[in-house]
């Protein structure tokens, strides 16, 4: 089946630790995408990717980072720099052209232990 | 700033009934607009996407217009039923290309009672 598939769903970290939450996709997506959601909000933009082997800030980059090496994936890593990281994280991708439906992978839960 | 607000937060109505989401934001000069839902724990499903040259969506039981002028989308679920729970996002976005950012509201969490 064509999706997105994220993991760990859950994940604890301990202080000072960094986390890496995967994402890929096999819908031949160009863009992909890391939200950021707490309860009862919105999402936030983290990071985004149009192209392979680049990538963009959003609008709360801080403590994050990612690397775009393959079309597929687009992995996250939540570092000891992020002083708030008990999130639920979703990856999203979609076709370049801005008319075309984003679409979501069920998401992944960080808690700092 | 694009801001994007949701009310109701919360709403609760009898299986059967119509009822409507709203969506605002504040500046007018969007792209397009989606409603996704999204259940407990889970991603996000989009529901419908309207262009900013349009003025209305429809799949099935869920109707979507667009007032760009106004800044306002509305969410009409005819006849609801208690699938139709979850929570319901709007979001906008700003531009053409696929950096342009998608602008989130926090969302009206629905409940239908059967």
């Amino acid at each position: 089946d064509g999706g997105i598939t994220q993991s760990p769903k859950y994940l604890f970290r301990k202080e000072g630790q960094n986390v890496t939450l995967s994402c890929e996709q096999n819908l031949n997506h160009d863009a992909m995408y890391w939200y950021r959601q707490d309860p009862g909000q919105g999402l936030r933009l983290i990071y985004y990717s149009q192209i392979v082997n680049d990538f963009q800030k959003g609008d709360i980059a801080e403590g994050y980072s990612v690397s775009r090496e393959k079309k597929e994936s687009f992995p996250l890593t939540v570092t000891s720099a992020q002083k708030n990281p008990t999130a639920f994280y979703l990856c999203a991708s979609s076709m370049v052209a801005a008319g075309n439906t984003i679409y979501f992978g069920e998401g992944s839960w960080l808690t700092v232990v | 700033k694009q801001e994007v607000t949701q009310i109701p937060a919360a709403l609760s109505v009898p299986e059967g009934e119509n009822l409507v989401l709203n969506c605002s934001f504040t500046d007018s000069a969007i792209y397009n607009l989606q409603w996704f839902r999204q259940d407990p724990g889970k991603g996000l499903t989009s529901l419908l996407l309207i262009q900013s040259s349009q003025r209305e969506q429809t799949s099935g039981r869920l109707n979507a217009s667009l007032d760009k002028s106004s800044g306002r989308s509305t969410l009409y679920i005819a006849a609801s039923q208690p699938g139709d729970s979850a929570t319901y996002l709007c979001a906008v976005k700003a531009g053409e290309t696929s950096g342009s950012r998608l602008t989130f509201g926090e969302g009206t969490q629905l409940t239908v009672n059967p």
